[in-house]
């Protein structure tokens, strides 16, 4: 089956830990996105990325750090200067561009204890 | 003024009935439209995507745009148990090669047997 996966589906963290979601897709999409996802609020993007090495940042970048080494990977890293880091990730990809339909994987919660 | 704004809900209706969801936006360069749905501690899965003006059926699902108006509605006909979940609409634009897809915060509908 072709998809987006995301790991793990839970996620504790202490304060002034980095923690790293990964997401893998096997679609063939050139494009990968991080979202962020909180109560009331819109999915806000963290990081895109359109192709393999290459990737840009979003409206809420601050905090977190990315890489895409391989085509079908895009691990997203929390760090320690992410102030609020409590939400759900949502990774997803795309055939090329933004405005191409995105496919979502199933999201990680993130808790900071 | 967020640029897309999304009543959040919940709009609670009896099984069988026509629901409708809308959003509203201010960017008058937005040109593609997307409905997602969201289920609980899921990731968004796409339900319609439309580029133009006028209306765009699936099944007992409509898609609704007036860009004169800067309006998108979804309309669920014969409306089931199965189709409470959150639904968002998300809305982008291609211009200056710089791609933009905004995401409303979302309506929670809950469809009751």
């Amino acid at each position: 089956d072709g998809g987006i996966t995301q790991s793990p589906k839970y996620l504790f963290r202490k304060e002034g830990q980095n923690v790293t979601l990964s997401c893998e897709q096997n679609l063939n999409h050139d494009a990968m996105y991080w979202y962020r996802q909180d109560p009331g609020q819109g999915l806000r993007l963290i990081y895109y990325s359109q192709i393999v090495n290459d990737f840009q940042k979003g409206d809420i970048a601050e905090g977190y750090s990315v890489s895409r080494e391989k085509k079908e990977s895009f691990p997203l890293t929390v760090t320690s200067a992410q102030k609020n880091p409590t939400a759900f990730y949502l990774c997803a990809s795309s055939t090329r561009t933004m405005t191409d339909t995105q496919y979502f994987g199933p999201g990680t919660r993130l808790t900071v204890l | 003024q967020k640029e897309v704004e999304q009543d959040p809900g919940p709009l609670s209706v009896p099984e069988g009935a026509i629901v409708s969801l809308n959003c509203t936006y201010s960017n008058s360069a937005f040109q593609y439209f997307m409905w997602y749905r969201q289920y609980s501690r899921k990731g968004p899965e796409l339900l319609m995507y439309t580029y133009s003006s006028g209306n765009k059926e699936d099944g007992r699902f409509t898609a609704q745009v007036d860009k004169s108006s800067k309006y998108i509605s979804l309309f669920i006909r014969d409306s089931q148990p199965s189709d409470s979940a959150t639904y968002l609409c998300a809305m982008g634009s291609a211009l200056y090669n710089t791609d933009k897809l905004i995401f409303g915060t979302g309506t929670r509908l809950q469809v009751f047997p």
